[in-house]
């Protein structure tokens, strides 16, 4: 299946800082997603970024799926985008549309005041 | 805008007692979902549930878990005699379509004692 890769696996920046986190993927996929996972757990969608650039406020994301990679960008850092980052792309490439998503490990983003 | 949603929040059980997790995906959602994510590990899928039957599953997804869409609306995961290593969180997540995103739940907490 397709392995997901994820880099930094923690960073602590101070508020108001710019970070990029990067998503490596083992094989060219037709999906790709970024979620956040607040303190309480959640899971929240941020991006569904199977190519290109998408942006949405102070995040934005590209995915360039012919060199299997994804960034996803936050500008002007506020303690409110602490929490985990996961890029999550296809299990497999031969999986049907019922096919779920394999996780990376994350990114722990701490944002200090 | 419309969400997937998980009762109960919390449950606490004791080793080898059956549990139900409830799901109500997204109304006009055609594929769902269950993940789980033990504390401070990645998210894991278990299986994909499409046209009133399970298209994909994972090797977590043993004889002890079964899933079923009993009604129109509800999408229930149900652990025979949990263990101790079934603590984690469990999402439910839907999508409309095959090349769409993943919209999850907030997730429902067990814990077996």
């Amino acid at each position: 299946g397709i392995q997901v890769e994820q880099s930094p696996p923690d960073l602590i920046l101070q508020e108001g800082a710019n970070s990029t986190l990067r998503c490596n993927f083992s094989d060219s996929v037709n999906n790709l997603q970024w979620f956040h996972q607040n303190p309480w757990g959640q899971l929240i969608n941020l991006f569904y970024i199977p190519s290109g650039t998408k942006q949405n406020g102070r995040l934005s994301a590209t995915t360039v799926a012919t060199e299997r990679y994804s960034l996803l960008y936050i500008s002007s850092s506020q303690t409110t985008d602490s929490g985990v980052y996961f890029c999550a792309a296809p299990r497999s490439l031969t999986g049907g549309g019922a096919d779920g998503l394999t996780f990376g490990k994350g990114t722990h983003l701490i944002i200090q005041p | 805008e419309p969400e997937v949603t998980q009762t109960p929040s919390h449950q606490v059980t004791q080793m080898g007692q059956e549990v139900i997790l409830r799901c109500v995906p997204i109304s006009n959602h055609l594929y769902f979902y269950w993940y789980r994510q033990i504390l401070g590990q990645k998210v894991e899928f278990l299986v994909s549930f499409y046209n009133n039957e399970i298209s994909e599953k994972s090797e977590i997804f043993d004889d002890q878990f079964s899933v079923e869409r009993p009604d129109g609306s509800n999408f229930t995961l149900k652990i025979r005699s949990t263990k101790l290593e079934d603590s984690a969180m469990y999402f439910c997540a839907s999508k409309s379509l095959m090349d769409s995103p993943l919209h999850f739940g907030n997730g429902t907490r067990l814990t077996v004692t």
